[in-house]
């Protein structure tokens, strides 16, 4: 049973406006959650994460929001630039384990 | 520094063949994993390992083999090959577990026939 979701396989956006991707979770013991960004045929790149005790992060351009509550996560990047165009992994993690869980995927085009 | 690097890139296998997916490392992390990612499944964990010398399990590691002979390599092995294990394969490695990002290779790509 799929323990990390990412509902929206895809997501299209125009250069310079918000993208949102969205995570969703089961496991009330993830404590740590990361976003990976992946270009074709090239390995995950890590890009940004939070812990539980935030409920926000911010690096540059990309945001991480964290509901608790809601087992939820999300991933705001502003301004889109053609460059983000990728598939976004979240992942996730309880502290006291070595594995991380991730999701689906959602594959984000920026249109110029 | 390479980084994390797979060999081989590609491979082809029949069904009932063997092989072994080699992953190194040049950052002196301690802990190493190997995934497999398949349309509309993720990356999914086959074993990983917290140190030179130990394996553990992850969520699918039947039909796998993991050796962690020295810190910096960490291979995969599959016995006798079956079409359900063409997919692509991921090597990563961190500092430790936890709260710790993991560093990908660059994948192999194998299709067993």
């Amino acid at each position: 049973d799929q323990q990390v979701k990412q509902n929206s396989p895809s997501l299209s956006v125009q250069e310079g406006r918000i993208s949102i991707l969205n995570c969703d979770y089961t496991n009330s013991m993830f404590d740590y959650f990361l976003w990976y960004k992946k270009y074709p045929a090239e390995g995950p790149t890590f890009l940004i994460s939070i812990s539980s005790i935030k409920d926000k992060n911010e690096d540059g351009r990309f945001t991480v929001f964290l509901n608790k509550s809601a087992k939820h996560l999300s991933l705001h990047i502003v301004p889109s630039q053609p460059g983000d165009s990728a598939v976004y992994f979240c992942a996730a993690s309880p502290s006291t384990g070595n594995q991380f869980y991730f999701g689906t995927g959602t594959s984000l085009t920026v249109i110029p | 520094n390479a980084g994390v690097t797979q060999t081989p890139k590609f491979r082809v296998l029949k069904t009932g063949q063997s092989m072994t997916l080699l992953c190194a490392q040049d950052m002196n992390h301690e802990y190493m994993y190997w995934y497999r990612q398949d349309p509309g499944m993720g990356l999914r964990l086959i074993h990983y390992s917290v140190g030179e010398g130990t394996t553990a399990k992850g969520e699918v590691p039947d039909g796998y083999n993991v050796s962690r002979l020295k810190k910096q390599n960490f291979l995969l092995g599959l016995e006798s090959a079956a079409p359900s294990q063409t997919s692509v394969y991921f090597c990563a490695s961190s500092t430790s577990g936890g709260y710790n990002e993991q560093f990908f290779g660059p994948g192999t790509r194998l299709t067993v026939l």
